[in-house]
C-alpha cells in the first residue's frame, strides 16, 4: 500500500527553467510533508517542510505547495541548477508520530 | 557539526550469513532510526529508538533481524541469516527529541548491502 506516490520517476529541465517535482498521498491523517534531497553514494538530507495548515512555504530558490483537497503537493524550483540534479524524495508525516513515509524518488536532471 | 557516521559503507555477503551494521548518531539526538532503502523504492522504516527503547518496529523482520541502541547513543542492526532480497541500501537517520517540528530527519550516507 503506497501511501505517498511520486509518478514521475525522472524529469530532466534546461538550466535556469523551473522544475516542478509532484507528489500525491493517499492517508488523510498525514499533517506534515518533507522533501529530501539525495545525491548517489549519499544520505537524503532535509531540503523543505510544510505543515497541512499552510498551502506554501518559500525558502530560497524552493517552494512548496500544499492542495490538502486533491491530496498532492509540488516542489518547484526556480531557478534551476546544475547542483540540483539528484533523486528528491517527498515523504509525509502524522502528528505524534515520527515515522516518515516517503515516496519512490524522482531523478531530476538538469541539462546546462 | 559531526553528521550521522555508519559502517561499513559496503558490504557482500552469501545467503544465510550474518551481517551488523553500526551506526553514530548526531550528539545529543535522542531519536534514531533505520531504513532499509530497496533500488527503485523510497526509504522504508524497519526500527526507531527513542534513546534506548524501542518506538517502533512494526516493519523489522523479527525472525531475521534485529537491532539494539546501546546507551541510547550507538546502534547496531543486524541481520541473521540474510537472504537475497535483504539487498539494500541500509540509512541510519537521527533526530531531536521528539514531539518537535519540523520533524527533521538527519540522514547518514547508508550502507549496501549485496546478498548473493
Amino acid at each position: 500500500d503506497q501511501q505517498v506516490k511520486q509518478n514521475s520517476p525522472s524529469l530532466s529541465v534546461q538550466e535556469g527553467r523551473i522544475s516542478i517535482l509532484n507528489c500525491d498521498y493517499t492517508n488523510s491523517m498525514f499533517d506534515y510533508f518533507l522533501w529530501y534531497k539525495k545525491y548517489p553514494a549519499e544520505g537524503p538530507t532535509f531540503l523543505i517542510s510544510i505543515s497541512s495548515i499552510k498551502d506554501k512555504n518559500e525558502d530560497g530558490r524552493f517552494t512548496v505547495f500544499l492542495n490538502k483537497s486533491a491530496k498532492h503537493l509540488s516542489l518547484h524550483i526556480v531557478p534551476s541548477q546544475p547542483g540540483d540534479s539528484a533523486v528528491y524524495f517527498c515523504a509525509a508525516i502524522v502528528f505524534g508520530n515520527e515515522k516518515l513515509t516517503f515516496g519512490t524518488g524522482t531523478r531530476l536532471t538538469i541539462i546546462p | 557539526e559531526a553528521g550521522v557516521a555508519q559502517s561499513p559503507r559496503y558490504k557482500i555477503i552469501e545467503k544465510r550469513q550474518s551481517v551488523a551494521f553500526w551506526c553514530n548518531p548526531i550528539s545529543g539526538h535522542a531519536t534514531l532510526y533505520w531504513y532499509q532503502q530497496i533500488l527503485g523504492q523510497g526509504p522504508k522504516l524497519l526500527i526507531q529508538f527513542q534513546n534506548n527503547g524501542v518506538v517502533d518496529d512494526s516493519q523489522l523482520p523479527k525472525d531475521r533481524f534485529s537491532a539494539e541502541r546501546l546507551k541510547g547513543v550507538d546502534s547496531t542492526l543486524k541481520i541473521q541469516p540474510a537472504k537475497l532480497e535483504d539487498s539494500a541500501v541500509y540509512l541510519c537517520a537521527s533526530s531531536l527529541t521528539s514531539g518537535t517540528t519540523p520533524y527533521e530527519q538527519y540522514f547518514g550516507p547508508g550502507t549496501r548491502l549485496t546478498v548473493t
